[in-house]
């Protein structure tokens, strides 16, 4: 496999409280992405961060890349019952042109009211 | 703003038999990748069309083939259904193969296979 775990596997916590996923993969890539997946449901984008970038943000996401030690974070800050879902980051690799995506295991995160 | 289309929702069979999943691209993508996702798993790549032609093959059974027709949108043939085939199945598109900023999902079709 080209992808590696995710950690943790699941995550409880309140709102209000921050979350942190991380992700580690085994190859070279062109780009990380994450996606967001509600019980049973379709996997939607949340972000992506290319291979020359090392933080990313958008809204109350926060991404990190560092591509020497093949990993990434996703921190949700502030975060609400609603975000409750699995997490996955999925990669895409250098050396494919092809745009297949390797997913990582995911986070369930669970947040408490 | 138009989405990836699949169907059925949902899909009930009996093992051996045939299952047809359909997926529509969003209009104006000329790329469809499939995935499948076990239970409690990671999605797993299938295959992709670009342009009508297969442009990449994962780890699809040889029970399973694909296509895509000449308005785009593909079709994931599977017969022989196995008990382990019970999985949540996702197409997703792109204009292009590659994309920069991430792909748009479609919601999936679950298959059930009894």
């Amino acid at each position: 496999s080209q992808q590696g775990e995710e950690d943790p596997q699941a995550l409880s916590i309140q709102e209000g409280e921050n979350a942190t996923m991380n992700c580690s993969y085994k190859t070279s890539i062109n780009n990380l992405q994450w996606y967001r997946q509600n019980s049973g449901r379709g996997l939607v984008h949340l972000i992506l961060i290319r291979s020359n970038e090392r933080e990313k943000h958008s809204g109350r996401l926060r991404v990190t890349l560092d591509t020497s030690k093949k990993s990434s974070s996703l921190l949700i800050t502030a975060s609400r019952a609603a975000d409750t879902a699995s997490y996955f980051c999925a990669t895409d690799a250098t050396g494919s042109t092809l745009g297949r995506l390797y997913f990582g295991r995911g986070t369930q995160l669970t947040v408490w009211p | 703003a138009a989405g990836v289309i699949q169907s059925p929702r949902h899909l009930i069979k009996e093992k051996r038999e045939t299952a047809t999943l359909k997926c529509y691209p969003i209009p104006r993508h000329d790329t469809v990748y499939w995935y499948q996702q076990g239970p409690g798993q990671d999605p797993q790549f299938l295959i992709s069309f670009y342009e009508k032609m297969q442009s990449d093959k994962g780890s699809i059974p040889d029970r399973f083939s694909a296509q895509q027709f000449s308005d785009y949108h593909s079709e994931l043939n599977m017969s022989s259904l196995e008990l382990g085939d019970s999985a949540l199945y996702f197409c997703a598109s792109s204009l292009g193969l590659r994309v920069s900023d991430g792909y748009t999902f479609g919601s999936g079709t679950r298959l059930t296979v009894v």
